[in-house]
């Protein structure tokens, strides 16, 4: 039930793009998107609830593709700032708040 | 706005010893989460709270675990006895409840070893 984030491990220039993909084995409710540095908490990015409806932040674009119960995080013209461990949560059912997580892709943003 | 409060912030103990931490929510976040990080994996859940009644614990491991949240603010997070694998950095994270978009907010989290 867990869902299956790809790829593991990401090496980008500044100013070149990512996308990051989260897939589910069952029909998802929503996706949550957090990005974490290293020794720090999860800080939310995206939510993208099922029906087309999201809430993030400006500079980041997700995708949610119910059919085929995936997500993508969009990274443009990355920053050093953009580097850390990207995590997709995600909710089956309903509004329940209860999320299972991946297992994380880790990105990292080289001058 | 104050973010998560949780503490302590470290805490290294001997296997088969007990050890608390605690969580302050945001303000008005009547949910609130625990959930367990072992180092390289994405948060697990252990149980989810609204207001000082139980949501969800069916991950939370019940012979050496326990949670509350007497009065619907602060919860408390207990393991006694602890075991080796219980290393990790365990995160309190609170989100408004009913809410469209329930987005979680996390805590600094607590970084415990056990020995």
């Amino acid at each position: 039930q867990q869902p299956v984030q790809s790829p593991q491990a990401v090496i980008l220039r500044e100013g070149e793009d990512a996308v990051i993909n989260c897939s589910s084995s069952k029909a998802l409710y929503s996706v949550h998107w957090y990005r974490q540095k290293h020794g720090e908490a999860p800080v939310f990015l995206m939510i993208l609830l099922k029906g087309g409806e999201q809430k993030g932040h400006e500079k980041i674009s997700a995708s949610f593709n119910e059919k085929k119960q995936q997500s993508s995080l969009y990274l443009t013209a990355s920053q050093l700032s953009y580097s850390g461990t990207y995590f997709c949560g995600t909710e089956y059912g309903g509004n329940t708040g209860k999320l299972i997580f991946g297992q994380g892709t880790t990105l990292q943003v080289k001058p | 706005e104050a973010g998560v409060a949780q503490s302590p912030r470290y805490k290294i103990i001997e296997k088969r010893q007990s050890v608390a931490f605690w969580c302050n929510p945001i303000s008005g976040h009547a949910t609130l989460y625990w959930y367990q990080q072992i180092l390289g994996q994405g948060p697990k859940l252990l149980i989810q709270f609204q207001n000082n009644g139980v949501v969800d614990d069916s991950q939370l491991p019940k012979d050496r675990f326990s949670a509350e949240r007497l009065k619907g603010v602060d919860s408390t997070l207990k393991i006694q006895p602890a075991k080796l694998e219980d290393s990790a950095v365990y995160l309190c994270a609170s989100s408004l409840t009913g809410a469209v978009y329930n987005e979680q907010f996390f805590g600094p989290g607590t970084r415990l070893t056990v020995l």
